[in-house]
């Protein structure tokens, strides 16, 4: 079945360093890419998408690029700040009978120091 | 725009009670999903509805079931509870589902 792997956390950093979370997927056709952000006591929050090979999302200074020949879709970030700890949900979907039921990583968890 | 509201935002209950979570999606929003997240099994998806109807089902018994309203609104309904059913369920809704989902803040169920 479709799946998705991310790395596991939790990753700590200091302000300012560069991010990269990994993420992989096994689908079975041709999927839509996500990124999703859960802050402590809150839902999912859509971060960004991709939804044919080679597209980069982008949003809030994060960037994913959907790599169909290495399916992946590694979420990255320049510069993080202690605001963007959080848990980061890779996920996919697939059209099935109208429906796209997203498909999660078991999620990663980004610690920030100052 | 109001996002996805979750009612209750806590919930209580003991082991062989029932429980009915209630879920308003986004304005316009016909698809609304269903997940358990738990920090052994992460996010698990329990079913969606789509204009009332039951579009899809996830890999849960029986006690778990869900319906949705001619507005959109959705409920879940657990009976039987278990001390395995404690867990934040998580309501989501879209237009189509392939531009992505927007959840609510969940609903923390703790069963003793």
């Amino acid at each position: 079945g479709d799946s998705v792997t991310q790395m596991e956390g939790p990753v700590t950093l200091s302000e300012e360093a560069f991010l990269t979370i990994n993420c992989t997927y096994t689908a079975t056709g041709y999927p839509s890419l996500f990124w999703y952000v859960q802050y402590p006591g809150e839902g999912l929050q859509l971060l960004l998408k991709a939804t044919k090979a080679d597209d980069k999302g982008s949003n809030k200074g994060f960037e994913a690029t959907y790599r169909k020949e290495t399916t992946s879709f590694h979420l990255e970030k320049g510069s993080v700040q202690v605001s963007d700890s959080a848990v980061y949900f890779c996920a996919l979907t697939l059209a099935s009978g109208g429906s796209y039921i997203p498909t999660f990583g078991r999620g990663t968890s980004l610690i920030v120091h100052p | 725009k109001a996002g996805v509201t979750q009612t209750p935002r806590y919930l209580i209950k003991t082991r062989g009670q029932q429980v009915t979570l209630s879920c308003s999606p986004i304005s316009g929003h016909r698809s609304v999903s269903w997940y358990q997240q738990t920090p052994g099994q992460g996010l698990q998806f329990l079913f969606e509805y789509f204009s009332e109807t039951q579009r899809n089902k996830g890999n849960f018994p029986g006690r778990f079931s869900g319906r949705q309203f001619s507005n959109s609104r959705s409920e879940m309904n657990v009976s039987t509870l278990e001390l395995g059913d404690s867990a934040l369920y998580l309501c989501a809704s879209s237009q189509t589902g392939g531009s992505g989902y927007t959840f609510g803040s969940g609903t923390r169920l703790t069963v003793v």
